[in-house]
């Protein structure tokens, strides 16, 4: 059983440019958060998709925007790229509507130069 | 979702019982205690959660106080391998949203 793939792994961008991340689920979960995670920190909330909608959002611009397909995979987009933008981009993935815990994946590096 | 309050660091023998607390003072009563760890490079791992009893599962155990105000994760035996960053997340149960507010965690780390 596949658990949460993110690709790529690493990915080098310059600023003003736009990046999209890609995530798959594990298997027999709907929904997908995102979150982004700076050098030392802890991870910090993006959004959440849920039946292909938007179901919460963090604190974060609207350079920021994703998607979930039918098959509950998911994309992160990026626009307008600041180096603040550098960080580790980690996707998670649970069953919706229930208190269960979610599964990460390893993460897409993102590195704007 | 309540804040929490970790240890910055900790040290841990290897072979021996790493407690790790963490205290939610404002907690409320939907709210369960979760916790995840974080090894370099990695994506968090789900730990385990609970609610006011005490928890156990194949890699920890989750002992809650009984005003609920604070939570210590129990892992048994130490090895290297449990070196990380250990994360104590307080969410609101039910059909609640997956969201997981991260502070900045303990970092354990476990000495030969």
């Amino acid at each position: 059983d596949a658990g949460v793939t993110q690709s790529p792994t690493h990915l080098i961008k310059t600023r003003g440019q736009q990046v999209t991340l890609r995530c798959s689920p594990k298997s027999g979960h709907d929904t997908v958060s995102w979150y982004q995670q700076a050098l030392g920190q802890g991870p910090q909330f993006i959004f959440q998709y849920y039946e292909e909608e938007e179901r919460q959002r963090g604190n974060f611009p609207d350079r920021f925007s994703g998607h979930q397909f039918p098959n509950y995979s998911s994309e992160l987009n990026v626009n307008a790229l600041l180096l603040g933008d550098s960080a580790l981009y980690l996707c998670a993935s649970s069953l919706g509507g229930h208190n269960t815990e979610a599964f990460f994946g390893q993460g897409t590096r993102l590195t704007v130069v | 979702d309540a804040k929490t309050t970790q240890p910055t660091s900790m040290d841990c023998a290897e072979g021996r019982a790493a407690n790790l607390p963490c205290n939610h003072s404002t907690i409320s009563g939907n709210e369960y205690v979760y916790w995840y760890r974080q090894i370099h490079s990695q994506g968090p791992q789900y730990i385990i959660h609970g609610l006011k009893n005490n928890e156990t599962n194949e890699m920890a155990s989750l002992i809650i106080t009984e005003d609920r105000k604070s939570s210590t994760l129990i892992l048994p035996h130490a090895t290297l391998r449990d070196t990380a960053v250990y994360y104590c997340i307080v969410r609101a149960g039910g059909t609640s949203y997956g969201k997981l507010t991260f502070g900045q965690g303990t970092i354990l780390t476990v000495h030969p």
